[in-house]
């Protein structure tokens, strides 16, 4: 089946530690992006990618890496200087960039927790 | 910058009650909008979208028209279910060159049997 996988579903950080987020999608998107929500807040923009090897930040990109080696691959490293990861955090894609109306399509989620 | 509102929840109907969630925008140009819901510890999933004014998006008994004059994406289904319990989030895409959706700050919506 298509569609968008992220894993792990449930993550737990140690303070000081990065953290990588895996996404793969096989709906042959050219663009991918990562969200995060935290509660009463709604979603906000990570990072986003429209081709291979390029990618920009998004409106909260402070504390975060990504690479986009793969058409299929959009990994999200959350690192030590992310002051409060504790998040939900949404992986998507969409089939064309630069067209308004197209849809993005999420994954399930992965929550991480810092304790 | 663009920005969506939507009424504050939680929406506490009982089963087979008309739903109204109001959503309202500010953006440049000619954005498109769109209704995603949120079932409990999953990811968003397109609900319905309208990409042009007076455009009406269906799905599911749900629906909703992009008005704007008001500029306003309501959300409304006649009857609602136990099953459609879940938090809805209304969200614009513009048209600068790059796809990039801002989303409202979601509404619960809980039915009741």
């Amino acid at each position: 089946d298509g569609g968008i996988t992220q894993s792990p579903k449930y993550l737990f950080r140690k303070e000081g530690q990065n953290v990588t987020l895996s996404c793969e999608q096989n709906l042959n998107h050219d663009a991918m992006y990562w969200y995060r929500q935290d509660p009463g807040q709604g979603l906000r923009l990570i990072y986003y990618s429209q081709i291979v090897n390029d990618f920009q930040k998004g409106d909260i990109a402070e504390g975060y890496s990504v690479s986009r080696e793969k058409k299929e691959s959009f990994p999200l490293t959350v690192t030590s200087a992310q002051k409060n990861p504790t998040a939900f955090y949404l992986c998507a894609s969409s089939p064309l960039q630069g067209r308004s109306g197209n849809t993005i399509y999420f994954g399930e989620g992965s929550w991480l927790t810092v304790v | 910058g663009d920005s969506v509102t939507q009424m504050e929840g939680p929406v506490t109907l009982s089963e087979e009650a008309f739903l109204t969630i109001n959503c309202t925008y500010t953006a440049t140009g000619y954005p498109s909008l769109f209704w995603y819901v949120q079932y409990p510890g999953e990811g968003l999933q397109l609900l319905l979208k309208a990409t042009k004014a007076d455009d009406k998006g269906s799905n599911k008994g749900f629906e909703a028209t992009y008005r704007k004059e008001t500029t306003s994406f309501h959300l409304e289904k006649g009857s609602v279910q136990v099953s459609d319990s879940a938090v809805y989030f209304c969200a614009l895409s513009t048209n600068t060159g790059f796809q990039k959706l801002v989303f409202g700050t979601g509404t619960r919506l809980l039915v009741s049997p």
